[in-house]
């Protein structure tokens, strides 16, 4: 069955980077689309990008552009994102999420980034 | 980059009841890519609707969506404790996604 199991809760300092990972299985990762998705804490879901992981091609929300990265590692089924310069306003769990049908069907189970000084 | 708006904010009724949200878009939306999503407290979404009316795989068939072009609805009968969610529209359009801020169901 496909599984999508993400790294776990980090603490960073305002100004550093963190990167987070979600390895799939259950399925081949290059056949689908991987996205990042987050939610701060009480607030709704934001979208943040995508990989096509056979290409490597990627598409952000221009809210991320230049600050945000996804790249994948297809020898080791993970994909990972990347958040640069972080902010108090970037803590939040972070979701991976893998299309099916037209939307996100298969889900991470959240990674925790909280950014305090 | 399209925005949805959803209403109401929250809605409170009764277990048997009939629920129904809302999702506006900013400009129009292929029914294709409008999809509806329930968050339970703690839990990442869930996928109930995909192109705007085709229930996931799973979902019951009280949960049902319609719409077109920039109004689209999620309704959902017979309500059931368990229905107790954010329920989440989502869109998406030239490669870019957003989602609606969400709607909270309670239920009494």
């Amino acid at each position: 069955q496909v599984q999508l199991v993400q790294s776990g809760a980090e603490v960073k300092k305002p100004g550093a980077s963190v990167k987070v990972s979600c390895k799939a299985s259950g399925y081949t990762l290059t056949e689908y689309y991987m996205h990042w998705v987050r939610q701060a804490p009480g607030q709704g879901l934001e979208w943040m990008g995508w990989i096509n992981p056979i290409s490597g091609a990627t598409k952000y929300a221009q809210k991320f552009q230049g600050r945000v990265s996804i790249n994948t590692d297809t020898s080791i089924s993970t994909v990972y994102v990347e958040v640069s310069s972080l902010r108090s306003d970037d803590t939040a769990v972070y979701y991976c999420a893998r299309e099916k049908i037209r939307g996100l069907y298969y889900w991470g189970q959240g990674t925790l980034v909280t950014v305090s000084s | 980059e399209i925005v949805l708006t959803q209403s109401p904010g929250t809605l409170s009724l009764s277990p048997g009841e009939s629920a129904t949200l809302s999702c506006r878009a900013s400009q129009s939306v292929s029914s294709n890519y409008l999809a509806w999503y329930q968050q339970k407290l703690g839990q990442a979404p869930r996928l109930l609707i995909y192109g705007a009316s085709n229930r996931a795989t799973g979902i019951p068939d009280r949960f049902s969506g319609s719409g077109s072009g920039t109004d689209f609805t999620l309704t959902i009968r017979r309500l059931d404790p368990e229905d107790s969610a954010v329920y989440y529209c989502q869109q998406y359009s030239d490669a870019l996604w957003t989602f609606g801020q969400g709607t909270k169901v309670e239920i009494k």
